[in-house]
């Protein structure tokens, strides 16, 4: 079965000072991973996804095999990073498996 | 403004009504899905589909029903059998269902029991 873990509800940072979310996974094959996040009143959107290997927002993650993560890290929070961050993995088709989900809060 | 529209923002349902939320895209996917969202459980799938007029149970199907006559329309019913429908629903489509496509979410209806 797949999936998908946040150990942290809650993270608090200072703006500047890095962050880190992690993200575990549980899947037999090879899994598509995907960060999602939601900003206070507004929807769901895709913050990144690991097969474009891209940094969003100063954002990077990269897929870890052997420890089955996928963390989430930015090297200089700011205040807008405020936010609810949802790891994800899609399995076999496009089914989403989600975590719980952090919610990260940047202090000045 | 194109993307994902789903109404009621917020819903009142009383004991043994069924409700029914709207989502409607008009990005011209073809998958379309539906979660619910409760406090500290992340998002749960309830059902989805890949295309027209085919649609399949996700994890938590119990008590709700769905139809997908129309490609841009994709309403989910909330029947009385559903226990505990109090939830934060939430609607999304991709392109298609393959592993990489990334969905797209509209802003979620809120469903309370009177």
């Amino acid at each position: 079965a797949q999936r998908v873990t946040q150990p942290e509800k809650l993270l608090s940072v200072f703006k500047g000072a890095p962050v880190e979310l992690k993200c575990n996974y549980s899947y037999s094959g090879s899994p598509e991973l995907f960060w999602y996040v939601q900003y206070s009143r507004q929807r769901l959107q895709l913050l990144l996804r690991h097969i474009s290997r891209e940094s969003i927002k100063g954002f990077t993650a990269d897929l870890n095999k052997g420890e089955t993560s996928f963390h989430l890290k930015k090297p200089f929070a700011q205040e807008e990073d405020s936010a609810m961050y949802y790891c994800a993995l899609t399995g076999s088709w496009g089914k989403l498996q989600f975590g719980a989900g952090t919610q990260v809060v940047v202090t000045p | 403004d194109g993307g994902i529209t789903q109404s009621p923002k917020y819903l009142f349902r009383k004991e043994g009504q069924n409700v029914t939320l709207s989502c409607e895209q008009n990005l011209n996917h073809d998958a379309m899905y539906w979660y619910r969202q409760d406090p500290g459980q992340g998002l749960r799938l309830i059902y989805y589909s890949q295309i027209v007029n085919d649609f399949q149970k996700g994890d938590i199907a119990e008590g709700y029903s769905v139809s997908r006559e129309k490609k841009e329309s994709f309403p989910l019913t909330v029947t009385s059998a559903q226990k505990n429908p109090t939830a934060f629903y939430l609607c999304a489509s991709s392109m298609g269902s393959g592993r990489d496509q990334p969905q797209h979410f509209g802003d979620g209806t809120r469903l309370s029991i009177l």
